[in-house]
């Protein structure tokens, strides 16, 4: 089975500190990567995808960063972090057709 | 710029009525258009999907309908029961979906006993 991780489940940081929060797929090959944020009561944004090791696009200008090293690892990173990064962060990788995709269990981040 | 409208924001229906669910989006280059699932503090869950070159698709009780002309799709929950009480998402995306979803802001939907 295809399986996401993302880790941590829940975070709670201080505003200015670093942040790393991270993806890992199981089950499949070459997959496109995704991360989106949500914030309370509103839709899914998209941050970064990529489609490929060490290939990252990114759709909103922020202080958020991506980072794909291996094929099935998903990073997002920060340096330091704001009070409106607070949010539910989910990752999402695409099926072999391209177009399906599938979201892991989400990260609770809250900034303070 | 919002690509997708979502409509209602929120709705609550009797247990064994049909809530319906309204999505219009602008970008005439999606071609690709899924509903997602969510309970709290879960991620999204695909539950069903249409393209454009058909006007409906069943998948139990869950049906999407396609307008291509006014560039909408709904989604309809038949014989609703308080398990399905969620907020679901209406998403698009273009060719292949490499470039990610664009999604509606949600409805959350009540289904009483």
């Amino acid at each position: 089975s295809q399986t996401i991780h993302q880790w941590p489940a829940t975070l709670v940081q201080p505003v200015g500190s670093p942040l790393s929060l991270e993806c890992t797929v199981e089950g499949t090959s070459n997959p496109n990567l995704y991360w989106y944020r949500q914030a309370a009561g509103r839709g899914l944004q998209l941050l970064f995808y990529s489609v490929g090791i060490g290939q990252i696009s990114s759709e909103v200008p922020q202080n958020l960063s991506a980072s794909r090293p291996q094929d099935r690892q998903f990073i997002l990173s920060s340096k330091k972090l704001l009070l409106s990064d607070s949010g539910f962060y989910l990752c999402a990788r695409s099926s072999g057709s391209g177009n399906e995709q599938f979201f892991g269990p989400g990260t609770r981040l809250t900034v303070l | 710029q919002q690509q997708v409208k979502q409509s209602p924001q929120s709705l609550i229906v009797q247990k064994g009525g049909i809530p319906i669910i309204n999505c219009a989006y602008e970008n005439t280059a999606f071609d690709y258009f899924p509903w997602y699932q969510q309970f709290p503090g879960k991620g999204p869950a695909l539950l069903i999907a249409i393209r454009p070159d058909v006007s409906e698709k069943k998948e139990g009780r869950f049906t999407i309908s396609f307008n291509k002309s006014a560039k909408q799709f709904s989604l309809h929950i038949m014989d609703s029961q308080p398990g399905d009480s969620a907020t679901y998402f209406c998403a698009a995306s273009r060719g292949g979906g490499a470039d990610g979803l664009t999604f509606g802001k949600g409805t959350h939907l009540i289904i009483q006993p």
